[in-house]
């Protein structure tokens, strides 16, 4: 079955680690992207990759780090920079940047104690 | 600027309908969708229509544009306590640009 995967489920670290949440799709999508989640806030962009070896900075890239080694993975790393990491972290994938139809993955909640 | 806003929460009885309802700001979206998102969960693409379009029907749903007031709706026929869940609109201003949200609506259904 095509889809997207996220891990873990949940996570949990303690204040000044750096965490890397994983993302990896077999839909050949060209088009990845890492979405944060807030109560009440909606969906913020938080990076995106729209080819191999490259990425760009979305609406609040600050503390966090992506690579796009490979077309199927596109990793976050949630860095100590982060003044406020806690929330709900979605990937989600598409066969080009823009392209209809965004397909997600089922996210990873993440908790900072 | 880019703005998609929509009402908090919305509350039915099972077997009524539902409208969703979604307003816009930038004249120049292409794509407008409604994603589900059930507690815990990843968003499932509903439907889309694309900006040249007044309406389209699929199953229980339908959509329906107003591009001259940029409002999009998502009607919910016979509603069900599976519908149950948080909507969001989105929108897209053409190939090359990202999703933008809005903060997504609450929908509690009652039997």
């Amino acid at each position: 079955d095509g889809g997207i995967t996220q891990s873990p489920k949940y996570l949990f670290r303690k204040e000044g680690q750096n965490v890397t949440l994983s993302c990896e799709q077999n839909l050949n999508h060209d088009a990845m992207y890492w979405y944060r989640q807030d109560p009440g806030q909606g969906l913020r962009l938080i990076y995106y990759s729209q080819i191999v070896n490259d990425f760009q900075k979305g609406d609040i890239a600050e503390g966090y780090s992506v690579s796009r080694e490979k077309k199927e993975s596109f990793p976050l790393t949630v860095t100590s920079a982060q003044k406020n990491p806690t929330a709900f972290y979605l990937c989600a994938s598409s066969t080009q940047f823009g392209g209809v139809g965004k397909f997600f993955g089922p996210g990873t909640r993440l908790t900072v104690l | 600027g880019e703005d998609v806003e929509q009402s908090l929460f919305l509350s039915v009885r099972e077997g009524d309908s539902s409208v969703i309802n979604c307003t816009y700001t930038d004249s120049s979206s292409t794509y407008l969708y409604w994603y589900k998102q059930e507690p815990g969960a990843g968003l499932q693409l509903l439907t889309y229509i694309f900006s040249n379009m007044d309406m389209k029907q699929d199953q229980r749903l339908t959509v329906l544009l107003n591009k001259k007031d940029k409002h999009l709706s998502l009607r919910i026929a016979d509603t069900q306590t599976g519908d149950s869940a948080i909507y969001f609109c989105a929108e897209t201003l053409g190939a090359g640009t990202a999703l933008i949200f809005g903060k997504g609506t609450t929908l509690s259904v009652s039997s």
